[in-house]
């Protein structure tokens, strides 16, 4: 059974930290790696995706890969109260997108 | 450029009785795959389509079923509901199949089902 795991958190920042959120998988032949935030009430929307070994950064955000660990993390600089949310790490293998329960952000003012 | 689009948003439904879900993909997207999100178990993978063609399935019972018509357009029915049916159905748009790499999915708003 392919698994994603995540920390559910929830993990408290202050406004302006950096905060590190992290994920492991089990299935070696995922291809590819996505973060997607998710309001409460809302639907995931995808904001990182990253397909090769080491850091990719897109604004306050860098995902970092690294497929010898099975390890994916990412990084959010300059923590906002509105990057307040459950963040989920999903792993694509061969056929499949699976989702890890995720991890609840809170960024205190 | 319209993104995902669900119907309905909200669905109270009683137990015994089916269900039908539909998804619009992002115009182009050929692949539409559906999930359950429940706060226990998240977000669980039930079927992708492409091309009209089932390409992979969840591990769900029969009842859960799926289809995807010429257009992309796909609709997911339920028939049985119980309680335990009661989530939140996501659909998720993408421009390749999943057995593609580097595919990108693009969650819709997804409907509220509450099985009473």
């Amino acid at each position: 059974q392919k698994e994603v795991e995540q920390n559910s958190g929830p993990l408290s920042v202050p406004e302006g930290a950096i905060a590190s959120l992290n994920c492991t998988y089990s299935d070696r032949g995922s291809q590819s790696f996505f973060w997607y935030r998710q309001y409460s009430g809302k639907s995931p929307e995808l904001i990182m995706s990253i397909y090769s070994n080491g850091d990719k950064e897109d604004g306050r955000f860098t995902a970092q890969l690294n497929k010898a660990s099975q390890y994916v993390s990412l990084l959010i600089r300059d923590s906002q109260p509105s990057d307040s949310a459950t963040y989920l790490c999903a792993v694509k293998g061969y056929s499949t997108l699976t989702f890890g329960k995720g991890t609840m952000l809170l960024v205190s003012p | 450029k319209a993104g995902v689009t669900q119907t309905p948003r909200y669905l109270i439904k009683t137990r015994g009785q089916q269900v039908t879900l539909s998804c619009s993909p992002i115009s182009g997207h050929r692949s539409v795959s559906w999930y359950q999100q429940t706060p226990g178990q998240g977000l669980q993978f039930l079927f992708e389509y492409f091309s009209e063609t089932q390409r992979n399935k969840g591990n769900f019972p029969g009842r859960f079923s799926g289809r995807q018509f010429s257009n992309s357009r796909s609709e997911m029915n339920v028939s049985t509901l119980e309680l335990g049916d009661s989530a939140l159905y996501l659909c998720a748009s993408s421009l390749a199949s999943f057995q593609e790499p580097n595919t990108e999915a693009f969650f819709g708003q997804g409907t509220r089902l509450t099985v009473v």
